[in-house]
């Protein structure tokens, strides 16, 4: 049964960066066929989708979030993690992993993510001096 | 960016009562939406992919439908353990979820 963990610290001061971890059992990141993902929700907010990881290939992320995020991947530890650097009040969220699915577009060729089908229980991240 | 404009964004209805909620995007999006539930202090679910999809184990009385930019979720029959916010997410190209709607018993 495949699940997902999110780790990291919980409180961060402004301009720090924001680093997390999602452990993913049940199945392996490198061999599975989806896209590995990062999404946020603000205390009382929405949803926002912050990145998409292909591994070893495709990496789409969210453009208001593009020039502060990175993600990367462990194969050792079947984990993935994201990096948020600059972090402000604004970026106090519960983030979530999560599997993405994919589909291809109209020429055939490009994949693009799709549907969050399972998802971590959350971890709270709060900014704040 | 696509922007999703859910409607409305909260409602009160009772035991047995049919719901809906609309999803309209900025642009076409075929048929790539999907719907999530979110019970409060709980993890999001998928719900629908594709507009109408159902996933697997998902009960009957929540369906999907629509094309292009506008989009309709529905609850035949509302049930307790259907209270949550429910969200919709278009997926052409960078996904985008829209804002939320809260679903309360009357």
């Amino acid at each position: 049964q495949l699940q997902l963990q999110e780790s990291g610290p919980g409180l961060l001061k402004p301009s720090e960066t924001l680093s997390l971890t999602c452990t993913v059992s049940g199945a392996s990141i490198s061999t599975s066929h989806y896209y590995w993902a990062w999404i946020r929700q603000p205390p009382g907010k929405g949803l926002e989708w912050i990145a998409s990881h292909y591994y070893a290939a495709n990496t789409y992320y969210n453009p208001s979030l593009e020039s502060r995020v990175t993600i990367s991947v462990d194969t050792s530890k079947n984990h993935f993690s994201l990096r948020l650097r600059s972090v402000t009040a604004a970026d106090t969220a519960l983030y979530y992993c999560a599997r993405n699915t994919y589909y291809y577009d109209s020429s055939g060729v490009y994949q693009h993510p799709a549907s969050f089908d399972y998802w971590g229980q959350g971890v709270l991240v709060t900014v704040s001096s | 960016d696509i922007q999703m404009t859910q409607s409305p964004s909260s409602l009160s209805a009772s035991v047995g009562d049919r719901v809906t909620i609309t999803c309209q995007a900025s642009q076409d999006i075929l048929n790539y939406l999907n719907w999530y539930q979110q019970k409060p202090g709980k993890t999001p679910k998928l719900l629908i992919s594709a507009a109408s999809t159902l996933e697997t184990g998902v009960p009957a009385r929540f369906s999907g439908s629509g094309s292009g930019t506008d989009f309709t979720f529905t609850i035949s029959s509302l049930q307790p353990e259907d209270i949550a916010t429910y969200y919709c997410q278009q997926y052409d190209h960078l996904p985008t979820f829209g804002q939320g709607t809260r679903l309360e018993l009357k």
